[in-house]
């Protein structure tokens, strides 16, 4: 079936420091959702990505969507302590019985 | 406005008990799912239901059955609970019907079969 990776799976980084967590598709995505999870918590929606190559922001987080639509990354600027937590992606491959399928998660720690 | 609410939060259960988790959403949702966390392998999908009477097979459906009870409820069941079930379990919800849309999750329930 449809596999969604997700690397790395763990990060530690010094608070200030940059933060990105990448995922691969082994088919063409519809699109590309991310989620955060706190420690603790359940998942939230962050962001949806639908077209080739598209680029968000949302304050100090960029989510990128590749050309082929078979990989995207997160990427945290200046990490601060509130960014603690897993980050999800899922995918949709567009073909027969849709869902979303969860990467494994990156699970982010930041020493202050 | 709750959203997504599980029952229970915790629960610890022996080999072979059954038990049944609840899951409900007030915002008039057609889609809800079930899926199980373990560490190391992110969300893996257990049930989910498109739409009120309807329930499809996830990727780990096997040791589970479902109920969608109504458009709020859906329930997920353990007949004969093993330790490879020990897992956190959530429910989550979506507007749409096919599957894509963004989901919202509950608070999920932490369950230890001993």
């Amino acid at each position: 079936g449809q596999q969604v990776m997700q690397i790395p799976q763990y990060q530690h980084v010094q608070e200030g420091e940059d933060f990105t967590t990448y995922c691969n598709s082994s088919t063409t995505l519809s699109n590309i959702q991310w989620y955060k999870q706190r420690p603790g918590g359940h998942p939230v929606f962050l962001i949806q990505l639908v077209k080739s190559g598209e680029v968000k922001k949302q304050k100090r987080l960029t989510f990128q969507f590749g050309e082929a639509k078979k990989n995207s990354s997160l990427h945290i600027t200046a990490t601060q302590t509130t960014d603690v937590g897993t980050y999800f992606c899922a995918g949709i491959t567009g073909q027969g019985a849709q869902k979303l399928v969860f990467g494994q998660g990156t699970r982010l720690t930041i020493n202050p | 406005n709750a959203g997504v609410t599980q029952t229970p939060k915790f629960q610890v259960l022996k080999t072979g008990q059954s038990m049944t988790l609840q899951c409900a959403q007030d915002m008039n949702h057609n889609s809800m799912y079930w899926y199980r966390q373990d560490p190391g392998m992110g969300l893996r999908l257990i049930y989910y239901s498109a739409s009120e009477g309807t329930t499809d097979k996830g990727e780990v459906p096997n040791g589970y059955n479902v109920s969608r009870l109504n458009k709020r409820e859906f329930s997920l069941r353990l007949e004969s609970a093993a330790p490879s079930q020990t897992s956190v379990y959530f429910c989550a919800s979506s507007i749409g019907t096919s599957g894509t849309e963004t989901q919202y999750f509950g608070p999920g329930t932490r369950l230890t079969v001993t």
